[in-house]
């Protein structure tokens, strides 16, 4: 198993351009959730997603949109970057929220810099 | 909304000894913790999670303990080794699917 696969690993936006950071898992979680890490900040929720075709905000969803077409993909979408969505973006999954299955399995990361 | 802090944003330890990290929550209502570790650019990796209905779990070489009374979480590692130096975080879940990071401890394993 792959597990949870981001792409691109680093990207360079310019102020007002828009992009789709990549997420797929190949263990047939229901649970997907996509986070911002920022210096001393700890990771803040952005959207999660419950299964295919549920989708919902979490703590800091301005700027961002998520779909959830099918089981192993969820992409992110920067609408309009703006520099202080610069940040390194953590993708994860879960059989569960809740326990006895409630961890989280983290993608490497995307490291965004926005100009 | 609330979120997790950590008593220490730094912590070394030498080889060999015991490491304890420390995290403080703020609501009574969570009811799901997690212990998470990151290495340096890569993603956390789950490490040991306790439900609010118990005081302490054991994994290999971890224990993670939870007061209820005074809202804190422990992390223990026995006999450190190098490998363990990261940075460790606390999660907690007390509404809907949200889970609400601490700011991170980083560990220092001295040879």
């Amino acid at each position: 198993n792959a597990g949870v696969t981001q792409t691109p690993k680093f990207q360079v936006l310019k102020t007002g351009q828009s992009m789709t950071l990549q997420c797929a898992q190949d263990m047939n979680h229901e649970y997907m959730s996509w986070y911002r890490q920022d210096p001393g900040m700890g990771l803040r929720l952005i959207h999660y997603s419950v299964g295919a075709g549920i989708t919902d905000q979490g703590e800091v969803p301005n700027g961002y949109n998520v779909s959830r077409s099918t089981t192993e993909d969820f992409p992110l979408r920067l609408l309009s970057a703006a520099p202080s969505q610069t940040s390194v973006y953590f993708c994860a999954s879960s059989y569960s929220f809740s326990p006895p299955m409630g961890e989280q399995f983290f993608g490497p990361g995307t490291r965004l810099t926005v100009l | 909304g609330e979120s997790v802090g950590l008593h220490l944003p730094t912590l070394s330890v030498q080889e060999g000894d015991n490491s304890i990290i420390n995290c403080a929550y703020s609501n009574s209502a969570s009811d799901y913790f997690i212990w998470y570790k990151q290495e340096s650019g890569k993603g956390p990796q789950f490490i040991i999670d306790i439900r609010s209905n118990m005081d302490k779990r054991q994994g290999q070489r971890v224990t993670v303990l939870l007061n209820k009374t005074v809202k804190h979480l422990s992390l223990q590692i026995a006999a450190t080794q190098p490998g363990d130096s990261a940075v460790y975080f606390c999660a907690e879940k007390y509404t809907g699917n949200q889970f609400y990071f601490g700011t991170g401890t980083s560990l220092t394993v001295i040879p």
